[in-house]
């Protein structure tokens, strides 16, 4: 079945540092892949997707490319902000229905 | 406007109890779904509604009964309530469900159910 893999956390870094959460899938064909965000106390947001392989999706600094030969989609953001504090999840859609399945969540916490 | 919203957000109540859980987008969508989240953090379907019509149901106990009484509204019921039901309930919707989708689903800010 599907699957989708991400790194554990927390993740804690200092103010404009680099951020990378590696996230890795599993499914036959070319799913569509997702970055979603939880701040907390709050629901899940879309942050970005990407529907074909080689695409790059992109909001508010962060960028995930599409990689079919590495079955990959790492969340990156050059320079993190404290508000970046949040839940960060990857999930995958290849399915009637469109049903998503969710990678485990990161929890990242920026430090001023 | 919120897009979907979803009432009530937080919820105590006893173990036995029933309980539900309202939800309505003004999206437009054909599609909307339940997904649980556990003190984990982890995310699962639950259950996925196209046009009234089930779509998805996930090996969920059946005290948990869907009701969709039109494409912009998926209330969630639960009989019986158990311990183990406490979670993080979020409600969503997408534009009409297909094969490789690559729809956006949107979610509702989620409603936080303790059950002692």
């Amino acid at each position: 079945g599907n699957s989708v893999t991400q790194m554990e956390g927390p993740v804690t870094l200092s103010e404009e540092a680099f951020l990378t959460i590696n996230c890795t899938y599993t499914a036959t064909g070319y799913p569509s892949l997702f970055w979603y965000v939880q701040y907390p106390g709050e629901g899940l947001q879309l942050l970005l997707k990407a529907t074909k392989a080689d695409d790059k999706g992109s909001n508010k600094g962060f960028e995930a490319t599409y990689r079919k030969e590495t079955t990959s989609f790492h969340l990156e953001k050059g320079s993190v902000q404290v508000s970046d504090s949040a839940v960060y999840f990857c999930a995958l859609s290849k399915a009637a229905g469109n049903k998503l399945t969710f990678g485990g969540g990161t929890r990242v916490l920026v430090k001023p | 406007d919120t897009a979907v919203s979803q009432t009530p957000k937080y919820l105590v109540t006893q173990m036995g109890n029933d309980k539900s859980i309202k939800c309505e987008q003004n999206l437009g969508h054909d599609t909307m779904y339940w997904y649980k989240q556990d003190s984990k953090k982890f995310l699962k379907i639950m259950f996925s509604y196209n046009n009234k019509e089930l779509i998805i149901n996930e090996t969920v106990p059946n005290r948990f009964s869907p009701k969709s009484p039109d494409k912009a509204h998926l209330n969630l019921h639960i009989n019986s309530l158990e311990l183990g039901d406490s979670a993080v309930y979020f409600c969503a919707s997408s534009p009409q469900a297909a094969m490789n989708s690559g729809n956006t689903i949107y979610f509702g800010e989620g409603s936080w159910l303790t059950v002692v």
